[in-house]
């Protein structure tokens, strides 16, 4: 079975720190793919950034990046230079090799402090 | 990448009603995709969206209550049956462009009174 855990519900960084949000999976897929979206208070979701279980190179992607462990099965999002605007709701989630599903986590909710 | 939209932005409705809720892709695509976000809880599969033939609905999600269509590769609409209290929701509008790249439209934020 496939399963998403962010064991941080909210988390709070001063503006222009980094910050980390924790991402665990469990999979018994070879080949699987992990993604992270941000969600506003506007209800949208935005897509942020993806880590191929195959790719060598950590994703960057602007001020975001994935810190891939792949033996501890962690994926976890870095925010660098954290901006008020990044103020919002983040979630993990994860395709693994057949169907359909995209395997959401609960949820870290980021509070940017100016 | 892929652009979606999705109408209405929001809604309230009366107990027993329907709401229709239309999602638009700005370019075409195999696979779209109904979420549903309750109330502080994360997104849940409701059905694909298959175009030209039946959608394929997760368990604890029926036809009769969640009736989609998908009548082209760019536009696809759920409608919310007999509604309820219980279906205040967001409802998020998804199309996957390639195996990394899944978007989401901007939801449909539905309070049934």
């Amino acid at each position: 079975a496939q399963k998403i855990t962010q064991t941080q519900p909210g988390m709070f960084v001063q503006e222009k720190e980094a910050v980390t949000l924790d991402c665990t999976y469990d999979t018994s897929d070879q080949s699987y793919g992990l993604f992270w979206y941000k969600q506003p208070s506007s209800g949208e979701m935005i897509f942020l950034i993806y880590q191929g279980s195959y790719d060598e190179q950590n994703a960057t992607e602007g001020r975001y990046s994935l810190n891939f462990q792949k033996a501890r099965k962690s994926a976890n999002l870095v925010i660098s230079a954290s901006q008020l605007g990044d103020s919002a709701m983040y979630f993990c989630a994860m395709r693994g090799t057949t169907g359909n599903q995209f395997y959401f986590g609960t949820g870290t909710s980021l509070t940017v402090i100016p | 990448s892929a652009v979606i939209s999705q109408k209405p932005s929001r809604d309230i409705c009366q107990r027993g009603t329907s709401l229709t809720i239309q999602c638009q892709v700005d370019s075409q695509v195999t696979m779209m995709f109904w979420y549903r976000q309750q109330p502080g809880q994360s997104l849940t599969l409701i059905a694909t969206a298959n175009q030209g033939s039946e959608a394929t609905y997760e368990s604890g999600f029926v036809i009769d209550k969640f009736p989609i269509s998908r009548p082209n590769l760019t536009f696809s609409t759920l409608t919310v049956s007999n509604m309820s209290p219980e279906d205040s929701s967001i409802y998020l509008c998804s199309a996957r462009v390639s195996y990394n790249e899944q978007f989401f439209g901007p939801g449909t934020r539905l309070t049934v009174l």
